[in-house]
């Protein structure tokens, strides 16, 4: 099962709302992660979890606060947020890097698609 | 500093034709690795290939293959016989030390097939 499952697929919240997206995975992956697409760009970095800590914060603002409460779950707590925030936010996993110490996501979901009103 | 251009922001191909995708990077390091990633209309990003600096072969696997040139910096991508289903975004990628070995994403190529 090389499956990793997000939900929901869409989303629509206003300003004041407080959501979270769910990403889980069953594949023993130990490394999980969270980016945010706009459209017609790749995708960036929000954040990088390696054995259920936080391991990398690209400088999100706080209003996007991820959480990992076990090797198969990933949240991403979402409060009053910004119609900027406007984008298919994915979820990844891998499994932790070997000697090469490359950490990179290699299997995605199929993304929230969140619209902020 | 490091980069990734694709400069083909679409192509538009008949099936069965062949098509290469363009990947030329920048990089300081001597040990970096280069990425494929599809993304098909449904959006979910798909793992195609990751490459090691060192290792200049050229891999095939069935319709899709990968020319890796360390001379011209450029890292392609060949769909053979293409097929409606290869119509996507196509992104190429680079990791090395500098970026702290994250991925630094090219501007993606869409590839639309015709059929």
């Amino acid at each position: 099962d090389t499956e990793v499952t997000q939900t929901p697929k869409h989303l629509v919240m206003g300003m004041t709302n407080k959501k979270s997206l769910k990403c889980e995975q069953h594949m023993g992956h130990r490394a999980m992660y969270w980016y945010k697409q706009k459209a017609k760009k790749p995708p960036e970095l929000m954040f990088v979890y390696s054995y259920e800590k936080l391991s990398i914060n690209e400088s999100v603002p706080s209003r996007f606060s991820p959480e990992c409460p076990n090797s198969s779950l990933l949240n991403l707590h979402l409060h009053a947020l910004q119609p900027e925030d406007s984008a298919l936010y994915l979820c990844a996993s891998s499994p932790l890097p070997g000697t090469s110490g490359l950490l990179f996501a290699k299997y995605f979901g199929p993304g929230t698609r969140l619209t902020v009103l | 500093a490091q980069k990734v251009t694709q400069a083909q922001t679409e192509i538009s191909v008949v099936e069965k034709e062949d098509v290469t995708l363009d990947c030329v990077y920048e990089t300081r390091d001597t040990t970096y690795y280069l990425f494929w990633y599809k993304q098909p209309p449904s959006g979910e990003l798909v793992f195609l290939i990751r490459r090691n600096s060192f290792d200049e072969q050229n891999e095939i696997s069935g319709r899709y293959s990968w020319n890796f040139q360390k001379s011209t910096s450029s890292f392609n991508f060949t769909i053979t016989a293409s097929q409606v289903v290869d119509s996507a975004v196509y992104f190429c990628a680079l990791s090395d030390l500098d970026s702290n070995y994250q991925l630094i994403w090219g501007a993606g190529t869409k590839l639309i097939i015709k059929p």
